[in-house]
């Protein structure tokens, strides 16, 4: 059964980086059929599609968070992983990491069970 | 970016009850339209994807209709476990988006 985990370092301050991993077990996240993406949830809003990377490095983001979003994968550790930049209040969320599988589009088939971030000072 | 409206924003149920959850896009989407179910503290489940096929061990108690902007979850028979947030979600085009959620309580 393919598990996806997310960790992360825990609060972030305001205009600092947030750093997220997401491993992988019982699945190869090396598989061409596969994609690997993030997504988030703000306390009482909806779900945010954040991005999401191919194996072998093609990335796809949300032009809303663009310019501050990084996605990369290390299929030697089964990992990818999340950066997002300049942080403020508004990226407070869980985020969550998902496999995505494309059939009639990009569809998230397993998911990760999130992780609180919190920015604040 | 593709508008999603999901109605109601919650609804109270009884278990045996049949319920349905609206989703209407803010444009075409043909039959780009999954359905996610989110249980506090637990790894999100996909239910529903293509507008009505039912992913592999999600009861056939669930199921999917719609086409074009309008689209509906019916869960048959509700059992104690499927209190929950539902979400919808268009695959038609980038930037993916998703409803803003039912919350089914008892």
């Amino acid at each position: 059964q393919l598990q996806l985990q997310e960790s992360g370092p825990g609060p972030v301050k305001p205009s600092e980086t947030l750093s997220l991993t997401c491993s992988v077990s019982g699945g190869s996240i090396g598989s061409s059929a596969y994609y690997w993406g993030w997504i988030r949830q703000p306390p009482g809003k909806r779900l945010e599609w954040i991005g999401h990377i191919y194996y072998s490095g093609d990335t796809y983001y949300n032009p809303s968070l663009q310019s501050r979003v990084t996605i990369s994968v290390d299929t030697s550790k089964s990992q990818f992983s999340l950066k997002l930049s300049s942080v403020t209040a508004a990226d407070t969320a869980v985020y969550y990491c998902a496999r995505i599988i494309e059939a009639w589009g990009y569809n998230f088939d397993y998911w990760g069970q999130g992780t609180q971030v919190t920015v604040s000072s | 970016d593709i508008q999603m409206t999901q109605s109601p924003s919650s609804l109270s149920a009884s278990v045996g009850d049949r319920v349905t959850i609206t989703c209407r896009a803010s444009q075409s989407i043909t039959s780009y339209l999954n359905w996610y179910q989110l249980k506090p503290g637990k790894a999100p489940k996909l239910l529903i994807y293509a507008a009505s096929s039912l992913q592999s061990g999600v009861p056939s108690r669930f199921s999917g209709r719609g086409s074009g902007t309008d689209f509906a979850l019916t869960i048959s028979s509700l059992q104690p476990e499927d209190f929950a947030t539902y979400f919808c979600q268009q695959s038609y085009t980038t930037p993916l988006t998703f409803g803003q959620g039912t919350k089914l309580e008892i």
